[in-house]
This record gives C-alpha cells, structure tokens and sequence, in this order.
C-alpha cells in the first residue's frame, strides 16, 4: 500500500519560506510511471494544484506561484519536496502532497492523470 | 485557467437517498474529470476517474457521466458513511483545477 507521510513546520513568519517534505512508501520516485505533486486546501475549503515533479526532475508549476515555488526530489531518500518563498497570510493553508497516476485509454489513446494517493495533509499558518 | 463549477454548494439526503452531484466546466475538457469524497479532517480520496471509471475499491454505489463541459456523479443509494464533502477536478489542462464542491448533509 503507497503511503505518502508529510513533514515540517505548522507555523512560517511572513516574507520567509514555507518548506514541507513528503516521504514516499512503497512506490518507486526514481523510475517513470507517476508525477509527485502539492496541493493545497485554503480555510474556505478550496483546492489549489500547486505543481509536480516527475523522476527526470522536470518541473510543472502553477503559474499563480512559480515566481516563488520550487519542487525538487530526493531519490536516494525516497522524497519529494515544496518550498515556497515570501509567503504572505494568504498562503495559509493545508499543504498536501499526492501521488499523480494516469490511465491510458486505449481505444480513444488518450491518457487520463488523477491523484490517486494523498498525503495527511500539514496546516501551515502564516503569521508573526 | 479552466474553471470549474459545481452545484449545488450544499445538499441534504437520507439514507438510501439516490444523489447526484453536478460539475461544470468553462471550456470542453473531454473526460477528463475526476470527482473526489472528503470527509472533515482528511485528505481527499479518489471515487472516479476520466469522468466514468470506478477506482479500485471504490463501492459501486457511485458512478460517473458526462462530457465535454457537463458531469454528474450518483450515489444510487445514500449509506451513513458517504456524507462527505464532494470535489471535481479537471486534469485536461495545467494549472489542473478544482471545484468548490459540494457538501452531503444529513437530512
């Protein structure tokens, strides 16, 4: 069973960097097959897709965040990680990570992605 | 960004209550549209997957329909554990997006 087990700091000062871990059990980071992936939940219960990594460490991000954000990986620890930088009151949020997995169409060959595993999820409070 | 809506924001049922759960999209988006259950305090998890597939372990009391800009999810008969809050997301495009969903209260 694929379990994803989040780390790090509940509380962040504003203007510093929110850092958050996210350790990957039974299932390989390091070979092709699946995106790692953040999301986040805002106190109003809305979901926003933050970005993924895939094992090549190629990066998608939303755009909405790129100019602060970097995902990057740790193959040899099995992890994946978000930071994200000069964080405001309006960054927060309950921080997820996930699993991306996809499903391949063979019929119409088109290739279908969804989030299939789901970390606990971290509350991350930004305040001083 | 493709934005996704979903009605109603609220809706309460009994148990053994048929449900469906509506998701909107601003632009076609094929089928690709997953729906996620999420009950207080937990992560979201998976129902169904490219609008109509069943994922594993997923009782078939829920389904999914639709196409290009108009989906629905039904639960053909409410049990006590499916009050939840219930989210569409389309992953036809980056940044992927999500519904504002639709919260199952008791009635």
């Amino acid at each position: 069973q694929v379990q994803l087990q989040q780390s790090g700091p509940g509380l962040v000062k504003p203007s510093q960097t929110l850092s958050l871990t996210c350790s990957v059990s039974d299932a390989s980071i390091s070979s092709g097959g699946y995106y790692w992936s953040w999301i986040r939940q805002y106190p109003g219960k809305g979901l926003e897709w933050i970005g993924y990594i895939y094992y090549s460490g190629s990066t998608y991000y939303n755009p909405s965040l790129k100019s602060r954000l970097t995902i990057s990986l740790d193959t040899s620890k099995k992890q994946f990680s978000l930071k994200l930088g000069s964080v405001t009151a309006a960054d927060t949020a309950i921080y997820y990570c996930a699993r991306v997995n996809d499903y391949y169409d063979t019929t119409a060959y088109r290739t279908y992605p969804f989030f299939d595993y789901w970390g606990q999820g971290t509350l991350v409070t930004v305040s001083s | 960004d493709i934005q996704m809506t979903q009605s109603p924001s609220s809706l309460s049922a009994s148990v053994g209550d048929r449900v469906t759960f509506r998701c909107r999209a601003s632009q076609s988006i094929s089928n690709y549209l997953n729906w996620y259950q999420q009950k207080p305090g937990k992560a979201p998890k998976l129902l169904i997957y490219a609008a109509s597939n069943l994922q594993s372990g997923v009782p078939s009391r829920f389904s999914g329909s639709g196409s290009a800009t108009g989906f629905t999810l039904t639960i053909s008969s409410l049990q006590p554990e499916d009050f939840a809050t219930y989210y569409c997301q389309q992953s036809y495009s980056t940044p992927y997006t999500f519904g504002q969903g639709t919260k199952l209260e008791i009635k």
